[in-house]
């Protein structure tokens, strides 16, 4: 099955540092979404980004799906912004989602 | 809009029985659904696509026996964790697709002792 990594693994940022987080995945994809996992569990949309660059607020991502990868920008991070970022791929093959390895981002004041 | 909800948030079960847990698309229709685990401090596994009025496809690995999916209508799937052990115990998400993004519910923490 297809593969999805994302590094760094894990993140501490000062308030109002910027920061990348990257998404790698092994094989061709028709659909590829950002999120941010809340600390209750619950799944925030950020981004349907299957190819080109978006941009919403202090968040933007790029997708280069030749290249195999997408980036999740973030910039002049809040404590708020603390989290596990996840990105997740669904193949030509069908609808499912899989999920990358996530990122833990930690923001502190 | 493009709201899921799960019921319930959170279960505490006995070793051995069974534990229901609901997913609903609330203001939209959706024909396929699916569900995922997630253990502590990992990512979320897929574990079956729910497709509504048909059987569900499961993830390899994953006992079909052991978690019944039912997928009786177009805004409900329900996953059932028969004779639960605490391996069992997770946090389950279900999602359902609008268009081409999918949308997740808020989860399920299954205890079981």
């Amino acid at each position: 099955g297809i593969q999805v990594e994302q590094s760094p693994p894990d993140l501490i940022l000062q308030e109002g540092a910027n920061s990348t987080l990257r998404c790698n995945f092994s094989d061709s994809v028709n659909n590829l979404q950002w999120f941010h996992q809340n600390p209750w569990g619950q799944l925030i949309n950020l981004f349907y980004i299957p190819s080109g660059t978006k941009q919403n607020g202090r968040l933007s991502a790029t997708t280069v799906a030749t290249e195999r990868y997408s980036l999740l920008y973030i910039s002049s991070s809040q404590t708020t912004d603390s989290g596990v970022y996840f990105c997740a791929v669904s193949t030509n093959t069908g609808n499912q989602f899989y999920f990358g390895t996530g990122t833990s981002l930690t923001v502190i004041p | 809009g493009a709201v899921v909800s799960q019921h319930p948030s959170r279960v505490i079960c006995k070793s051995g029985t069974s534990v229901k847990i609901e997913c609903r698309s609330l203001d939209f229709q959706a024909t396929t659904m699916f569900w995922y685990r997630q253990f502590p401090k990992q990512s979320l596994m897929l574990m079956a696509t729910s497709n509504e009025g048909s059987k569900a496809t499961y993830e390899q690995g994953v006992e079909k026996d052991k978690f019944l999916i039912n997928h009786a209508s177009l805004t409900l799937s329900t996953l059932t964790v028969t004779s639960a052990h605490p391996e069992d115990s997770s946090f389950y998400i279900c999602s359902a697709g609008l268009g081409a993004e999918q949308y997740f519910g808020p989860g399920t923490r299954l205890t079981v002792t």
